[in-house]
């Protein structure tokens, strides 16, 4: 049963501390995504892979990391840099960059007080 | 700045009416615009797909319509079924993935 998870469903934090979040698919997808979406918003991109070992900075970049170390994995995270981390994260994948259709996972609220 | 605009935050329909759900889009240069269904704690998924060559999609219940002139383009879903209340995002994109650009989306309830 192929797909995207995401790990936690939910995340708290403390201000000032650095959280990663998890995302793994096992669809032997190539490229990967992380998304932000925020209440009233369109999803915005933060960060995409296209293969392992490469990653490109999105739109909102600024205050994440992240890291494709193998084909699975995406993880992103979230800096004490961010200056408003509370939102809801969704990564996603596609077979390749310019394949439109995206997988995407069931997200991660993360709330930073 | 939103590139993709979804202007009804909300939508509410009777169970075998049309439910239209409407975005319109800035960027001239999109070529491929896709709706994505969203429930709650899930994600979104893949519904139906156009490109800029064509001005109508149809996928059984689903149809996608696009006027390029007005940068506009339309969900319709005949007829409408409860199982169809989601959360509806609109989605355009030019050569990449990494073009892509989400509306806010629109909130479909269907009522039995």
């Amino acid at each position: 049963d192929g797909g995207i998870t995401q790990s936690p469903k939910y995340l708290f934090r403390k201000e000032g501390q650095n959280v990663t979040l998890s995302c793994e698919q096992n669809l032997n997808h190539d490229a990967m995504y992380w998304y932000r979406q925020d209440p009233g918003q369109g999803l915005r991109l933060i960060y995409y892979s296209q293969i392992v070992n490469d990653f490109q900075k999105g739109d909102i970049a600024e205050g994440y990391s992240v890291s494709r170390e193998k084909k699975e994995s995406f993880p992103l995270t979230v800096t004490s840099a961010q200056k408003n981390p509370t939102a809801f994260y969704l990564c996603a994948s596609s077979p390749g960059l310019a394949n439109y259709e995206q997988y995407f996972g069931p997200g991660t609220r993360l709330t930073v007080t | 700045d939103q590139q993709v605009k979804q202007n009804s935050p909300s939508l509410s329909v009777q169970e075998g009416r049309i439910s239209i759900l409407n975005c319109d889009y800035t960027n001239s240069m999109f070529d491929y615009f896709l709706w994505y269904k969203k429930y709650p704690a899930e994600g979104p998924t893949f519904l139906i797909s156009i490109s800029s060559i064509k001005d109508k999609n149809e996928d059984g219940r689903f149809t996608v319509f696009l006027n390029k002139s007005a940068k506009h383009l339309s969900l319709h879903i005949v007829p409408s079924q409860p199982g169809d209340s989601a959360v509806y995002f609109c989605a355009a994109s030019g050569q990449d993935n990494n073009d892509m650009r989400f509306g806010a989306g629109t909130r479909l309830t269907v009522k039995p």
